[in-house]
């Protein structure tokens, strides 16, 4: 099984400022990385899919980046409405698809 | 609009069973592979179980295997997932999800709002 672990596990930052959110995975995994953002209550969103590939409706300011084993979601100007709960998820040579534990981000 | 919507959650006795569905509309259901995640409380995402867009094939995660069954009705548009012997740590909000706009790469980008399943004597 591929082990998602994502750091740090609490990102504290103010609106206005940039987010870099990091995921690492325990073996190679190519470009096969999803992001997702959860809010309290809610079902999570994809946000970015293939490492790098934004996903239908989502701001420009978030973009991902990596390859292999290490990633990284930018926000590039954090908004009052990102702050949540980020989670990676590999789809590489699944089953099983695993999930990072998962980064909160927010208010500084 | 495309949609997934569960239910059939509940407060259940530890040992018993359980069947929750997943209602897809606004695609043709019959042409997506379908997962269930789950998220027990304070807890992050954990995916469960897959089946195949014809119902031919399916998967578990070793937590479950043995104990859960995925299935589908693409008559009516509808996915399953049969819960037995339940145990404590199976109390958690399921979702079922599909990679339905995403260039084929397993990304879920459609989620039910999830039904939550609780397991208490």
């Amino acid at each position: 099984e591929i082990v998602m672990t994502q750091s740090p596990a609490t990102l504290s930052v103010s609106p206005g400022e940039r987010a870099t959110l990091s995921c690492r995975a325990s073996q190679s995994i190519n470009s096969h990385l999803a992001w997702y953002q959860q809010k309290p209550g809610q079902a999570p969103r994809l946000l970015i899919y293939g490492a790098s590939i934004r996903a239908t409706g989502i701001p420009a300011r978030f973009s991902g980046s990596g390859s292999g084993t290490e990633f990284t979601l930018t926000i590039g100007i954090v908004q009052s409405e990102d702050f949540a709960v980020y989670y990676c998820q590999h789809y590489n040579n699944w089953p099983p698809i695993t999930f990072g534990q998962g980064t909160r981000l927010e208010i500084k | 609009q495309v949609q997934l919507v569960e239910s059939g959650g509940g407060v259940v006795q530890p040992g018993k069973s359980l069947r929750l569905s997943c209602a897809a509309s606004g695609f043709t259901f019959s042409l997506y592979t379908m997962h269930w995640v789950r998220q027990a409380p304070g807890k992050g995402l954990e995916w469960v179980a897959v089946i195949a867009s014809d119902g031919s094939n399916e998967n578990y995660s070793d937590s479950v295997k043995g104990r859960f069954t995925i299935s589908r009705d693409n008559s009516k548009n509808t996915l399953f997932l049969q819960l037995n012997s339940l145990g404590a740590a199976d109390t958690a909000v399921y979702h079922c999800a599909t990679n339905y706009d995403t260039n084929g790469f397993d990304a879920f980008d459609i989620w039910g709002q999830g039904t939550t399943v609780t397991v208490s004597s």
